[in-house]
């Protein structure tokens, strides 16, 4: 079982619509949660970061998180053009860690 | 601004050769790590240094080895370059910090191709 897993994807939305990726991870101990974004031939860049439970909403993003479901979600509202990108779910399991654990990735590709 | 950069975007070497990639980062960040990033596979930690002179194995170590004499910089080396290393390599550095903040800052990548 991988460590974190994403929707394979390729995830294709229309312009204003709702996009939803979701990310599970194997760890239940594990402490902090955080979304990447990295365009095509760039490098990544954090959009997100959420350590509680609940929902964490910064403009039109929102991170959900359910440790008792080790499941970690991003909604991306109102989606534009912009946001075609590649979203890259990554957990931190122990505070004292100095590395995180990436997903795969999900391609996001909104159509205008 | 923060900044991370490195040596080369695109670096094409034949197999066998010894490669050296380079990563500075300007923020005097304790934290550097090495990634390779393949399709279909995420990023993957190669390894991580968590202060000067200080480093630790990654996932997927072998083949590589690293070098940090000053804290701004951080190098991945090929000892003998072989095609499956053909890959994306990204550094990364991080501020020691409290224990859930987290951010990593990327550099832009280099694309290694081994012929």
């Amino acid at each position: 079982q991988k460590e974190v897993e994403q929707n394979s994807g390729p995830l294709s939305v229309p312009e204003g619509a709702i996009a939803s990726l979701n990310c599970t991870y194997s760890d239940r101990g594990s402490q902090s949660f955080f979304w990447y974004r990295q365009y095509s031939g760039k490098s990544p860049e954090l959009i997100m970061s959420i350590y509680s439970n609940g929902d964490k909403e910064d403009g039109r993003f929102t991170a959900q998180l359910n440790k008792a479901s080790q499941y970690v979600s991003l909604l991306i509202r109102d989606s534009q053009p912009s946001d075609s990108a590649t979203y890259l779910c990554a957990v931190k399991k122990r505070p004292n860690d100095y590395k995180l654990s990436f997903g795969a990735g999900t391609t996001v590709t909104v159509r205008a | 601004d923060v900044k991370v950069t490195q040596s080369s975007r695109y670096l094409v070497k034949r197999t066998g050769e010894k490669v050296f990639l380079e990563c500075v980062q300007d923020m005097d960040h304790e934290n550097m790590f090495w990634y390779r990033q393949d399709p279909g596979l995420g990023l993957r930690l190669i390894y991580f240094s968590y202060d000067v002179k200080m480093k630790e194995k990654g996932d997927i170590p072998e083949g590589y080895s690293v070098s940090r004499e000053k804290k701004e910089r951080f190098s991945l080396i090929l000892e003998s370059a072989s095609t499956n290393q053909t890959s994306m390599y990204l550094c990364a550095s991080r501020q020691t910090g409290t224990a859930l903040s987290y951010e990593q800052y990327f550099g832009p990548g280099t694309r290694l191709t081994v012929t």
